[in-house]
Order: C-alpha cells, then sequence, then structure tokens
C-alpha cells in the first residue's frame, strides 16, 4: 500500500535534548512538508522540500532543522532551540505538479517534560 | 503571505439540519482544499477544487469555489453524527506552499 508513515507514533523529550522525527513516504512524490499543530489551532508550515538536497524554510522554521537526502525521508529535527515544542507534527506530501493535493501522515504526539 | 479564514470556528447543529461552512483567503488562487480531522487523527482529504465555479460532492458534503470572491463554502445537507469532526480549508500558491484555515470544529447533536 502506498502512503505516508510517520514514527514515532508518541515521543516524549526532556528539555534541552535535540529529537528527530521520521517521516517516509513511497507515494513517489517529489514535494514533501512539515506543519505543526497545536491544540485548537490550525495547521502552520515549518519546512518544505520541493526536490532532493532542497528545502525552504515556512512560517515557524526557527528551532527546527531538516534534511532531503532521499526523495523518500524528509526526516525532521527538533532542536533545544525550539522553546515550546510540545505539539501534534503532521508530515505530508505532494506530487510535483502544481495541482495535487496534499496527502498527510499519521502524526507523531511530541511532548516535553 | 496569504491568510485564509474560516467561519464559523465552531458549530453545534441537530441532525437532520443543513448547515454551511465558509472559507475565505486574502490572495489569488485557483487551487482550495478541503480536509476532515477526527480528534487525534491526522488529515483526510474531502475535495479539491481547482476552477472558478467548481462544485464537488460527495454524500451529504458538497464544496464549491468561486476564485473571483475568494470563497468556498462547504455545504451539509441532513448532517448525521458520524459528520462530527474538524473541517479545515487549505489554500496553495504558485509555489506549492499550502495555508490552512483554523479549522471549524462540528458538532452533531442527536
Amino acid at each position: 500500500d502506498g502512503g505516508i508513515t510517520q514514527s514515532p507514533k508518541y515521543l516524549f523529550r526532556k528539555e534541552g535534548q535535540n529529537v528527530t522525527l521520521s517521516c517516509e513516504q513511497n507515494l513517489n512524490h517529489d514535494a514533501m512538508y512539515w506543519y505543526r499543530q497545536d491544540p485548537g489551532q490550525g495547521l502552520r508550515l515549518i519546512y518544505y522540500s520541493q526536490i532532493v538536497n532542497d528545502f525552504q524554510k515556512g512560517d515557524i522554521a526557527e528551532g527546527y532543522s531538516v534534511s532531503r537526502e532521499k526523495k523518500e525521508s524528509f526526516p525532521l529535527t527538533v532542536t533545544s532551540a525550539q522553546k515550546n515544542p510540545t505539539a501534534f507534527y503532521l508530515c505530508a506530501s505532494t506530487q510535483g505538479s502544481a495541482y495535487n493535493e496534499q496527502f498527510f501522515g499519521p502524526g507523531t504526539r511530541l511532548t516535553v517534560l | 503571505e496569504l491568510k485564509v479564514e474560516q467561519n464559523p470556528l465552531f458549530l453545534s447543529m441537530q441532525e437532520g439540519k443543513n448547515y454551511t461552512i465558509y472559507c475565505n483567503y486574502s490572495t489569488t488562487s485557483d487551487r482550495l482544499y478541503w480536509y476532515r480531522q477526527d480528534p487525534g487523527k491526522s488529515l483526510e482529504s474531502l475535495f479539491v477544487l481547482l476552477s472558478n465555479g467548481a462544485v464537488k460532492q460527495e454524500g451529504r458534503l458538497m464544496a464549491s469555489l468561486d476564485t473571483k470572491a475568494r470563497l468556498s463554502t462547504l455545504h451539509i445537507t441532513a448532517a448525521v453524527h458520524d459528520l462530527s469532526a474538524t473541517y479545515f480549508c487549505a489554500v496553495a500558491n504558485t509555489g506549492n506552499q499550502f495555508y490552512f484555515g483554523t479549522g471549524t470544529s462540528l458538532t452533531v447533536i442527536p
């Protein structure tokens, strides 16, 4: 089955630690995205990547980093510089053509202890 | 920056009633998407609207797009409990960046 997987589903982090969230897709999509969702809020874009080895900052990139070494994978690192990282993180992908919808992974819920 | 506004933010409706959710956006775009999110879950794609006047229907939900007014509507017909969820609209710019509304939390009461 084609789709997007995210791991882990739940993640607990101590203050001052860096953590990496995994996102893998087997849809052969060119573009991948990371969003953050806080309770009762919409989605805010952290980073996105249109092609391998290239990515752009979204609206709330501070305290986060990404890499895109393979087409299928777009991991997100939440660094200790992110002051309030507790949130629901969603990865999405879309085919490169301009009119295609985004498909979402199941999400990772990060909690800072 | 493209801004997307939805209203209402919260909607409580009785089963069998009709209602409309509105999505306004700030700059020109011809791509409008509707998603559904159940509590604690990811987003599920409902509709993709790609041109002015586009109308799509699936079951009790119907979505439309007016690009001149920068307005999309999601109409609910004869609501049932299973439609209780949060509904998001999203607009994409020419750079393939997606901007989401704040969501409309729908509760259907028996």
